[in-house]
């Protein structure tokens, strides 16, 4: 148990449904984080958020949309998704912002677009 | 070197072999280097974090080298248990103003009771 949390666990979905993603972290952490990682490919990062303030977000298409409503919650909007959407998206979570803070994961959503 | 390369993508090893990885990362604008390992079907935990030339660091019978100047990590595991079967991923940072972490495929270590 990394204290966070994903759900739901895996989630099927149609191009024309909308669906969120939700992450929790119990750690007291000011920083969270969504992942993508597509077969074969490394993790890629999608939105970073701190004291609940997007600071990053590495040119996501707008069909995602991130929402941090408090710094223990992170939510990943999806609608009119695209069967290349299709992949495993993990959360996580840090301390703060830095680069020697290690980032605690949550299980991830492994997400199917037909 | 522009991405984070990890070799090799998998290995089989024995139990009780050691064995060890690479990962090769941008050496310019070096901030922190990042070791995680990843279970099938669970999350994926930090294992080491790295910011100095010539670190290592070690947990139980893994431990971890770091040479910045050449841009490159070495993963060591002493004595393989099966436990130890995970993928095993770094991730660099690099780059001012950035909080990317840029990661590595991974090596998939498979260790064969």
């Amino acid at each position: 148990e990394t204290g966070v949390t994903q759900t739901p666990r895996h989630l099927v979905m149609g191009m024309t449904n909308k669906k969120s993603l939700k992450c929790e972290q119990h750690l007291g952490h000011n920083a969270m984080y969504w992942y993508k990682q597509s077969a074969k490919k490394p993790l890629e990062l999608m939105f970073v958020y701190s004291l609940e303030e997007r600071v990053e977000n590495n040119s996501v298409p707008s069909r995602f949309s991130p929402e941090c409503p408090n710094s223990s919650h992170l939510f990943l909007h999806l609608h009119t998704l695209q069967p290349e959407d299709s992949a495993l998206y993990l959360c996580a979570s840090s301390t703060r912002l830095g680069t020697t803070n290690e980032q605690f994961f949550g299980p991830g959503t492994r997400l199917t677009v037909l | 070197i522009l991405n984070v390369e990890q070799s090799p993508q998998s290995l089989h090893v024995q139990e009780g072999d050691s064995t060890n990885f690479t990962c090769s990362f941008p050496s310019s604008n070096f901030y922190a280097l990042h070791w995680y390992r990843w279970e099938t079907a669970k999350s994926p935990e930090a294992l080491f974090v790295m910011t100095l030339n010539g670190d290592e660091k070690k947990k139980g019978r893994i431990s971890a080298t770091l040479n910045t100047k050449e841009g490159y990590s070495y993963l060591y595991i002493k004595g393989s248990q099966p436990e130890d079967s995970a993928t095993y991923l770094c991730a660099s940072f690099s780059g001012a103003g950035s909080y990317q972490l840029t990661f590595g495929k991974g090596t998939k270590l498979s260790v064969i009771p």
